[in-house]
């Protein structure tokens, strides 16, 4: 990866559980976003936050931002079998647009 | 609402063959970003566009050139084929600087 670790690099839970998603990033960044992926399917933005924000929600979705451990998490409550679908975060540099994406979580939610 | 379009879906080429993809932004979008996404693998960052203009460049080999047009589209152009350009390539746009972007399809290459 360009970019730097995501893990775990798989997750398996139970429908129902929680699911929580590390990202590591080495830049310095304009915003951090998640994104989801069902297989070969194109991404799906889920949320964005900023570089001087630390905690964004939106619906089922909480996630944190530690800028100066340079490092997201992604949490998903309450799981579904339809969350099952790999998860990327991706930063985009300070003044610039080039995106980096992290190697990704799969997560697979069991009925 | 409209989303990113890409075509074609799906391409077979030969090695050493030229290829041309192509991407329609989201109306009113006018930045475009193209990646590559290997199976498996992580999408990676080859290039974008801001208002006709290339705004970032990543890993973008020089056999690959890409423009925007003053219709927004994109156009990336492959050329010398290898078999390792096997891969989904997918275009985003966004409006203005570096926020959501939002991805087409993807189209899927297969080099033979």
């Amino acid at each position: 990866s360009q970019q730097g670790e995501e893990d775990p690099q798989a997750l398996s839970i139970q429908e129902g559980e929680n699911a929580t998603m590390n990202c590591s990033y080495k830049t310095s960044i304009n915003n951090l976003q998640w994104y989801r992926q069902n297989s070969g399917r194109g991404l799906v933005h889920l949320i964005l936050i900023r570089s001087n924000e630390r905690e964004k929600h939106s619906g089922r979705l909480r996630v944190t931002l530690d800028t100066s451990k340079k490092s997201s998490s992604l949490l998903i409550t309450a799981s579904r079998a339809a969350d099952t679908a790999s998860y990327f975060c991706a930063t985009v540099n300070t003044g610039g647009f080039k995106t980096i994406f992290g190697a990704g979580t799969r997560l697979f939610v069991k009925a | 609402a409209a989303g990113v379009i890409q075509s074609p879906r799906h391409l077979i080429k030969e090695k050493r063959e030229t290829a041309t993809l192509k991407c329609y932004p989201i109306p009113r979008h006018d930045t475009v970003y193209w990646y590559q996404q290997g199976p498996g693998q992580d999408p990676q960052f080859l290039i974008s566009f801001y208002e006709k203009m290339q705004s970032d460049k990543g890993s973008i080999p020089d056999r690959f050139s890409a423009q925007q047009f003053s219709d927004y589209h994109s156009e990336l152009n492959m050329s010398s084929l290898e078999l390792g350009d096997s891969a989904l390539y997918f275009c985003a746009s966004s409006l203005g600087l570096p926020e959501t972007q939002y991805f087409g399809p993807g189209t899927r290459l297969l080099v033979l």
